[in-house]
């Protein structure tokens, strides 16, 4: 079974453009999360899905981030425009269920650089 | 929201029991202890997750303290596959809240 996919692997842009990173989950997961690293910080919560509906966005930094997920598959997270610090790691992770004990399946990644 | 504390690395050989612990002070009743993993150049992996009592799989063991204020994720037998940053993280509702995590050096 195919795990968590994330396209592109790596983005170079310029400040100011814009970048869409793409996360498809496992197949039949219902719970799809954002997470990111930015330099020399702690891996953070973006938000979560729950089929297509936003569950829990309180983790989006700034309007200039937009995440959807039509139909409930594939995801998408939007960032217009790019500033420097929106540099890091993306990861997008998927899970069946959305308890408290429930193991989360990760991505391997987006790595944006916006210089 | 309070972090949980870890070592930033430890160093351990290959074939030996690791021992790797995690300060969690501020942790509330029902949040979960979850271990994530992650090596090189991929995203990461679950290990083990624990609320109360101690916990065992394949992979790892978790022992959690009796006031859940720390907790120790233990490796049996450690392998140079093993050498990985390992998070622990507080799971509180949806969301993992992360550490900055322990990197583990396996020497052979």
């Amino acid at each position: 079974e195919a795990g968590v996919t994330q396209f592109p692997s790596h983005s170079v842009i310029e400040k100011g453009q814009t970048v869409t990173l793409r996360c498809d989950p496992i197949s039949g997961h219902d719970n799809l999360y954002w997470y990111r690293r930015v330099m020399g910080k702690e891996i953070k919560f973006l938000l979560h899905f729950v089929k297509e509906s936003k569950q829990d966005e309180s983790g989006m930094p700034n309007n200039r981030f937009l995440a959807e997920r039509t139909g409930g598959t594939y995801s998408t997270l939007k960032v217009q425009p790019a500033e420097l610090e929106d540099s890091g790691v993306y990861f997008c992770a998927s899970s069946q269920d959305s308890g408290p004990y429930n193991e989360q399946f990760f991505g391997p990644g987006t790595r944006l650089t916006v210089l | 929201d309070a972090k949980t504390t870890q070592p930033n690395s430890m160093e351990s050989n290959e074939e030996e029991p690791v021992h790797l612990p995690c300060n969690h002070s501020t942790i509330s009743g029902t949040d979960y202890i979850h271990w994530y993993r992650q090596l090189p150049s991929q995203g990461p992996e679950y290990v083990i997750h624990g609320l109360t009592s101690n916990v065992n799989n394949r992979m790892a063991s978790l022992a959690i303290a009796e006031d859940r204020k720390s907790s120790t994720l233990i490796l049996h037998r450690a392998t140079l596959r093993d050498a990985a940053v390992y998070y622990c993280i507080r799971r509180s509702n949806y969301q993992l809240i992360w550490g900055a995590g322990t990197k583990l050096i396996i020497k052979p």
